[in-house]
């Protein structure tokens, strides 16, 4: 298995780009996120899925947007890139029903110049 | 919503001594406590949790406490070593929602 996958690693834009963050996992998990880490903020929760077509926000959706068309995948949208978007971002995924331990993707560090 | 406290921000200790790390939360009906630790340029890893439905864990040299009453949390780490030094988060969630503290940075010295 190799478990959740994120691409690209690194990617740096302009101000006022769209990109899209890919996110995939092969866990068969149901539950899936997207985090943002910024220095000394710790992980904040963007948007996450309990299932193929369905999404919730977070605590920082603003400027974001996701869909769920299918279990594995749970890309991220960047609509118009804003310097306050620079920051590393993760992926993570969990099992409905337990256990809840939740796998991080190898994060994307994203700079907005 | 959810909302989870931590500290300290930073906690220095000798190699042997105990670290000892604090979150509050404040949804009562959150049910599972993770504790991740993160090196640098890398993802967090879960290290131990617990339930609501226990009050003590252990695993080794780290043992995680809850006291749901007061909505509380900590994680002990026992005699430790320089590759204890990393960042460490605590998380409160009902299962599908995981809100995360912002973090504490341990340096353990030689």
């Amino acid at each position: 298995n190799a478990g959740v996958t994120q691409t690209p690693k690194f990617q740096v834009l302009k101000t006022g780009q769209s990109m899209t963050l890919q996110c995939a996992q092969d866990m068969n998990h149901e539950y899936m996120s997207w985090y943002r880490q910024d220095p000394g903020m710790g992980l904040r929760l963007i948007h996450y899925s309990v299932g193929a077509g369905i999404t919730d926000q977070g605590e920082v959706p603003n400027g974001y947007n996701v869909s769920r068309s299918t279990t594995e995948d749970f890309p991220l949208r960047l609509l118009s890139a804003a310097p306050s978007q620079t920051s590393v971002y993760f992926c993570a995924s969990l099992q409905a029903g337990g256990p809840y331990e939740q796998y991080f993707g190898p994060g994307t560090r994203l700079t907005v110049t | 919503g959810e909302n989870v406290e931590q500290h300290p921000s930073t906690l220095s200790v000798q190699e042997g001594d105990s670290a000892v790390i604090k979150c509050t939360y404040s949804d009562s009906a959150s049910n599972y406590f993770p504790w991740y630790k993160q090196e640098l340029g890398k993802r967090p890893q879960l290290i131990i949790d617990i339930r609501s439905n226990v009050g003590e864990k252990k695993d080794q040299r780290i043992a995680v406490t809850l006291n749901k009453t007061a909505k509380h949390f900590s994680l002990h780490i026992t005699e430790t070593q320089p590759e204890d030094s990393a960042v460490y988060f605590c998380a409160a969630s009902r299962t599908d929602k995981l809100i995360f503290g912002t973090g504490t940075r341990l340096q353990v010295f030689p």
